[in-house]
């Protein structure tokens, strides 16, 4: 069994300033695990994903996140805001067997302020 | 070129009535997924297939009944529909091997009035 929490249902930042989305997930065997983007009546789009190897993983736009094994998590980040960022965002865990439906956490709503 | 689409994008229906919605994927992938987002917008699996065949049923009521006419097609009907399914409803599909994640259509937003 697999689930994921994001912590924090909305968060705001200014632009400039650093992102940081918390992502913790639980699973009984090795996770593939993932960030996606929803803009405002859009699908869900890959930002990073992390299978095997290295544990930072870069994404599009600029995030990137670390999977820690030892705190179970798997942040987002990004170094400096921008206002394009505003969007929905929402970690996911899969097995890394042939099994791949996602696991979606809640999602975070994250506000880029002037 | 669109790698998963769904139609229709939007569909406002009454309580009762059947309908459906479709999904493509022109990636070549073997597993296609049915997924739906609440109000809340929270995203839960409902369906899976695999080159055709049924692999995931989570729990859903027997009025959504997945059709799968070949591995690039993957359409869902609804029977009877309820005020209780009006939501979001996206398809994906996934591919084979390390390297792969699931790739989302738009979504449909369905609206039971």
């Amino acid at each position: 069994a697999q689930s994921v929490t994001q912590l924090g249902s909305h968060v705001s930042v200014s632009e400039g300033a650093l992102v940081l989305l918390r992502c913790n997930y639980s699973s009984s065997v090795p996770p593939y695990l993932f960030w996606y983007v929803q803009y405002p009546n859009q699908g869900l789009q890959l930002l990073l994903k992390y299978t095997t190897g290295a544990t930072l993983v870069k994404g599009i736009n600029g995030f990137e996140a670390e999977f820690k094994k030892s705190e179970t998590s798997f942040h987002l980040t990004k170094p400096s805001a921008h206002m394009s960022d505003a969007a929905e965002y929402f970690c996911a865990v899969s097995a890394s067997g042939s099994a791949r439906q996602l696991t979606f956490g809640s999602g975070t709503q994250l506000t880029v302020l002037p | 070129d669109t790698a998963v689409s769904q139609t229709p994008k939007y569909l406002v229906t009454q309580m009762g009535n059947d309908k459906s919605i479709k999904c493509e994927q022109n990636l070549g992938h073997d597993t296609m997924y049915w997924y739906k987002q609440d109000s809340k917008k929270f995203l839960k699996i409902m369906f899976s297939y695999n080159n055709k065949e049924l692999i995931i049923n989570e729990t859903v009521p027997n009025r959504f009944s997945p059709k799968s006419p070949d591995k690039a097609h993957l359409n869902l009907h609804i029977n009877s529909l309820e005020l209780g399914d009006s939501a979001v409803y996206f398809c994906a599909s996934t591919g084979t091997g390390l390297n792969t994640e699931a790739f989302f259509g738009q979504g449909t937003r369905l609206t039971v009035v």
